[in-house]
C-alpha cells in the first residue's frame, strides 16, 4: 500500500511564480515529513522539513505546509527559478517500533519551470 | 559533515551474474544506514535497513541481500540478477529529521 502519494506525476510553472507541489499520507503515526529535489542519475538533495507538531515550516524561498487534520502537506516554491526544475519527493519518517525509523517515499512530481 | 560513497556509479551486469554496490559514510558513528531504489517512472522503494554491525532488516522479498561488516559500511549484493533488479540504487543514513542519501548506483541488467 502507498502510504504517502503524490497525485501529481508533474507541474510546470512561470519564472517568478509559485510552485505548489502536495503530498497526501494516511499513517497518522508519521513524525516527521521531509521534501526532496532530485535530478537525474544524482542523490536526492534535502530541501525542507517539518514536524507533525507544527503546521508551517520556512527556509528561503521554500515553505511546506501541514495539515494534519486531512493528512496532506505541500511544499511552496516563491519565487520559482528555472534551476527548479527537478523531481520533488515528499518522504515521511515513521517510528515503527523501537530505535529505527524509516522513510517513506512518495512517487515525486517533475517540476519544470519555464523562462 | 557527514558524507556518503557509493561505488561503482554504474554498472552493466548480464542476467545471472552477480552483484556486489558498496556503501561507505564518513562524519558519523554508528548511523542508521539504508539501502534505496528508485526503478524507471518510480518513486523510492527502501530495500533495506540497519541499525548496527550485522544487524539487517529487510523491507520487500527480493533477489537482494545486504550486509553490514563494518560500522560505517553497508553493501547489496545479489547472487544471481534479474532484469527486474535494474534501477538506480541509493544508500543513505538518517537521523532524526534528515535524511543523506550517496550520489547513487545507475544498474543496468542486460
Amino acid at each position: 500500500d502507498q502510504q504517502v502519494k503524490q497525485n501529481s506525476p508533474s507541474l510546470s510553472v512561470q519564472e517568478g511564480r509559485i510552485s505548489i507541489l502536495n503530498c497526501d499520507y494516511t499513517n497518522s503515526m508519521f513524525d516527521y515529513f521531509l521534501w526532496y529535489k532530485k535530478y537525474p542519475a544524482e542523490g536526492p538533495t534535502f530541501l525542507i522539513s517539518i514536524s507533525s507538531i507544527k503546521d508551517k515550516n520556512e527556509d528561503g524561498r521554500f515553505t511546506v505546509f501541514l495539515n494534519k487534520s486531512a493528512k496532506h502537506l505541500s511544499l511552496h516554491i516563491v519565487p520559482s527559478q528555472p534551476g527548479d526544475s527537478a523531481v520533488y519527493f515528499c518522504a515521511a519518517r515513521g517510528a515503527h517500533g523501537g530505535a529505527t525509523n524509516k522513510l517513506i517515499f512518495g512517487t515525486g512530481t517533475l517540476l519544470a519551470v519555464q523562462p | 559533515s557527514q558524507t556518503i560513497h557509493q561505488w561503482p556509479a554504474t554498472l552493466v551486469q548480464p542476467v545471472g551474474s552477480p552483484l556486489s554496490l558498496e556503501c561507505t559514510v564518513e562524519g558519523t558513528s554508528n548511523p542508521n544506514l539504508y539501502w534505496y531504489r528508485q526503478a524507471a517512472g518510480r518513486g523510492l522503494q527502501l530495500l533495506f535497513y540497519s541499525v548496527g554491525i550485522g544487524q539487517i532488516s529487510s523491507e520487500v522479498p527480493q533477489n537482494l541481500s545486504a550486509s553490514r561488516p563494518q560500522d560505517r559500511q553497508f553493501i547489496l549484493s545479489s547472487k544471481k540478477l534479474l532484469l527486474s533488479d535494474s534501477g538506480f540504487y541509493l544508500c543513505a543514513w538518517g537521523q532524526t529529521s534528515r535524511w543523506y542519501f550517496g550520489p547513487g548506483t545507475r544498474l543496468t541488467v542486460t
